[in-house]
């Protein structure tokens, strides 16, 4: 059966660039999830999503992120202004209902770099 | 707040020796806790979790993991080590938010023939 799928896979953007990492979530998954994985970290949570609605979005680094989910399907990472510090494995995720108990599937990630 | 302490950014075993992978964690609230596996160029695969109940869990690929209250701690082991076992592992906490996983900065585990 389908995973979640995330494109593109691989993304090189020049510094100030406007950048967009698409995550095609699990069919029937209420929730999902960003993460942010730095080389040699484990992930970081960004932001979360039921249904179409964000409820979390503290893990955002700045202004510059930007996440949706317009109709409880796929969703978009935006980021703006592209910095160096950017450059990470952007993980998504998504899972079968609301309950921290369910497990999170994760799709393989965008590997951005900003040069 | 929660937190994850992974000791040993890298750990090697010979193949069919004992794996045991330490995870300590902290946070305030009884927490959720999993183990996922990353192979090389994918995405993160759940081996176990704890939620609730029985301290001892068993995982696939032959992986378990004990939940050690006094302690803080959920390590992972495995009795005896298959090649396939290598790649990166990381130990997650839910410490109450029913949705948020504050993961290990991972354990790198390479088999040695």
């Amino acid at each position: 059966g389908a995973g979640v799928s995330q494109s593109p896979r691989y993304k090189v953007a020049k510094r100030g660039q406007d950048v967009a990492l698409r995550c095609d979530p699990i069919s029937g998954h209420v929730s999902l999830f960003w993460y942010q994985q730095a080389l040699g970290q484990g992930p970081e949570f960004l932001t979360y999503f039921q249904n179409e609605a964000q409820l979390d979005k503290s893990g955002l680094p700045s202004d510059r992120f930007f996440a949706e989910r317009p109709e409880g399907s796929v969703s978009t990472l935006k980021i703006q202004r592209t910095q160096q510090e950017d450059s990470a494995v952007y993980l998504c995720a998504s899972s079968l209902g609301t309950s921290g108990t369910g497990e999170q599937f994760f799709g393989p990630g965008t590997r951005l770099t900003v040069l | 707040a929660q937190s994850v302490t992974q000791l040993g950014s890298h750990v090697s075993v010979s193949e069919g020796a004992l794996v045991l992978l330490r995870c300590n964690y902290s946070s305030s609230v009884p927490p959720y806790l999993f183990w996922y596996v990353q192979y090389p160029n994918q995405g993160l695969q759940l081996l176990l979790k704890y939620t609730t109940g029985a301290t001892l869990v068993k995982g696939i690929n032959g992986f378990e993991a004990e939940f050690k209250k006094s302690e803080t701690s959920f390590h992972l082991t495995k009795p005896s080590a298959h090649m396939s076992d290598a790649a990166e592992y990381f130990c997650a906490v839910d410490g109450g938010s029913n949705y948020k996983l504050t993961f290990g900065k991972g354990t790198l585990l390479t088999v040695n023939p």
